[in-house]
This record gives C-alpha cells, structure tokens and sequence, in this order.
C-alpha cells in the first residue's frame, strides 16, 4: 500500500495563477482532508470530506476549492493564488467512524510570488 | 469551539533526561486527544491518542501522555530522552460529539535532544 500520495512535492507559482494540488490513496478511507501548515500555528483544517461527493468547510476555506469524485482522489484547488497562500500543504485521511487516528501525506511545499 | 495550547514553541533536553512536552486544550464535551510526531521534510505520524479509560496512555517509540481532566490538560512524556527523538510535536483535539470531525492541532513545540 502506497498510504497517502501527494504531487507535487515542490510548486511555485506567481501571484494570480491557479494550480491543483492532487491528493490519492489506496486504504479506502472514507474521511479526506486538507490542512496547511504555517510557522507557530500548527496545521489548520482547509477543507474536508466524508466520502465520495460530500464536502465540507474547515477552518480556513478561502481561496481554495475541493471536490471528492471518488473514494481515492481528494485534490485541493487554488484558483488565483496570493502571497498569503505560501504554505505547505498536507493532505490527511482516516476511517469515519470512531476517533480513528489520520494518516498524513508527505506534504506539498507552496511558494506564491 | 475547541482549541489546543502549546506553550512551549521549543523544548531542550539532555539525552537520557525524562522529557516533559505540555498541552492544554478546550471542548464544550468529551475531549478525543491526540500527539503527532513531525520530522523534518515529512508528514505528522501518530504517536498515541486518549479516548477514555485509563488516564495514563502509552504510544510508540516508548512515549506517553497523562489525562488530567481537572486540569485539562495532556502532557507529553517519555522517561529517557534519545538524541532520534529531536523532532517537532503536536498535540490535537477533538470533541467527542463534534459532527463535523475536525481535529483542531496546537502550534507544535519543537523538541531538542542533546547529546
């Protein structure tokens, strides 16, 4: 089992561009999510899923959209990305049910320019 | 809403020293707690979670957190620090009755094993 697979590791973008980042995994998890990851704040919940067509809001939901079109694929769209977006982001799955425990992505290192 | 406190942003300790990380959190409910271990250039891998029970919880790598829930609080330990255990932690919550499972993570407190 591959686990959770994150691309790209690396991006940079310039202020304005749009870009995917894409997010798959092979554990058949229903619960998706995507944080960021900033200095001294820690990880903040982007958006997430609970399966195939149903997403949800997190913390920090502006500027990025998501869509979950089957079980394995959960990418995260920046549709015109900003400065404020630099960030690296890390895409987490689990089991719905229980307070199993999320298995994380190698994460994807951001830079808007 | 729920929130998690890491006052520490880093912690230094001697090789074979016992090693304290601190974490206090905050739910309306029953609190669903948890520590993630980061080492540098990869993602967070679980370390050890409370859900209820025995308020002593041990995980991997030969760490453990206490439960205090007078105190809400879910310190980190280990009895002897290694020089392999320098890495940044985190602690996480989540509310036992939140619908919307979001796990809410404290900044992270980066831990400094000297030789």
């Amino acid at each position: 089992n591959a686990g959770v697979t994150q691309t790209p590791k690396f991006q940079v973008l310039k202020t304005g561009q749009s870009m995917t980042l894409q997010c798959a995994q092979d554990m058949n998890h229903e619960y998706m999510s995507w944080y960021r990851q900033d200095p001294g704040m820690g990880l903040r919940l982007i958006h997430y899923s609970v399966g195939a067509g149903i997403t949800d809001q997190g913390e920090v939901p502006n500027g990025y959209n998501v869509s979950r079109s089957t079980t394995e694929d959960f990418p995260l769209r920046l549709l015109s990305a900003a400065p404020s977006q630099t960030s690296v982001y890390f895409c987490a799955t689990r089991v719905s049910s229980g307070a199993n425990v999320l298995t994380f992505g190698a994460g994807s290192r951001l830079t808007v320019l | 809403a729920q929130s998690v406190a890491q006052p520490e942003d880093q912690v230094n300790v001697a090789e074979g020293n016992p090693l304290t990380v601190k974490c206090t959190y905050s739910v309306s409910g029953n609190p669903y707690l948890f520590w993630y271990v980061q080492y540098p250039n990869r993602g967070l891998q679980f370390l050890l979670k409370y859900i209820t029970g025995d308020n002593l919880v041990k995980g991997s790598y030969g760490f453990e957190a206490e439960f205090n829930k007078s105190q809400t609080s879910f310190h980190l330990k280990k009895p002897s620090a290694l020089v392999s255990d320098s890495a940044l932690y985190f602690c996480a919550v989540r509310d036992f009755w939140n619908a919307g499972n979001m796990l809410t993570f404290g900044g992270g407190t980066r831990l400094m094993v000297k030789p």
